[in-house]
């Protein structure tokens, strides 16, 4: 049982360039999230999917665009990559209706030069 | 959305001596969840308190939910290198995720 998972692990892109980071869960989670994690600032949710078909903004969603693809996976794009999208991005999911636990995947390590 | 704030940011700590971090915020909590990150990994859930008043033990690891549902801890007796990590608290966790504290790194010197 995999959980979630990610890709890229570690990506370095130039300014302007645009990439999209992979997720998928195998758990059936209906919540599925975006973070990021800068040092000092802790975890910042980006955008969010409650459930198949829907996304909402979180936190921080300037310069990302989401797609719910289906149950089970849930992109981040950057259209044009900035150095202020240098992050570690998380992917997360969550059952939903229960003890609305996160489940993380492994993290995508960003570096936009 | 609702807000916590930890503290410290940094605790330094020789190996068996005790640490603590806390979580805090301004409104009433629904609820309070606690995850550790080891250095160069991904959060992991440790536990969800709800109750106010609330006491949960795993092993050296003691949490607890304030009476008011204002504040958290979560308290390590002991501690060992495999302790070493950020510990982050959340407050949330419905369909729109959980805000998170913005964790103490916990360092501790052999």
């Amino acid at each position: 049982n995999a959980g979630v998972t990610q890709t890229p692990k570690f990506q370095v892109l130039k300014t302007g360039q645009s990439m999209t980071l992979q997720c998928a869960q195998d758990m059936n989670h209906n919540s599925m999230y975006w973070y990021r994690q800068d040092p000092g600032m802790g975890l910042r949710l980006i955008y969010y999917s409650a459930s198949e078909g829907t996304t909402d903004k979180g936190e921080v969603p300037n310069g990302y665009n989401v797609s719910r693809l289906n149950k089970r996976e849930f992109s981040l794009r950057l259209e044009s990559a900035a150095p202020s999208q240098t992050s570690v991005y998380f992917c997360a999911s969550n059952r939903a209706g229960g003890a609305n636990v996160l489940t993380f995947g492994a993290g995508s390590r960003l570096t936009v030069l | 959305g609702q807000q916590v704030m930890q503290i410290p940011q940094y605790q330094h700590v020789q190996e068996g001596e005790d640490f603590t971090t806390y979580c805090n915020s301004s409104t009433t909590l629904s609820n309070i969840q606690w995850y550790k990150q080891r250095p160069g990994g991904h959060p992991v859930f440790l536990i969800q308190l709800v109750k106010s008043g609330e006491v949960k033990k795993q092993k050296r690891l003691t949490f607890q939910f304030g009476e008011a549902k204002k504040n958290s801890s979560l308290h390590i007796t002991a501690t060992q290198t495999t302790d070493v990590g950020t510990y982050f608290c959340g407050t949330g966790g419905g369909a729109d995720g959980l805000t998170f504290g913005k964790g103490t790194h916990l360092i501790i010197q052999p």
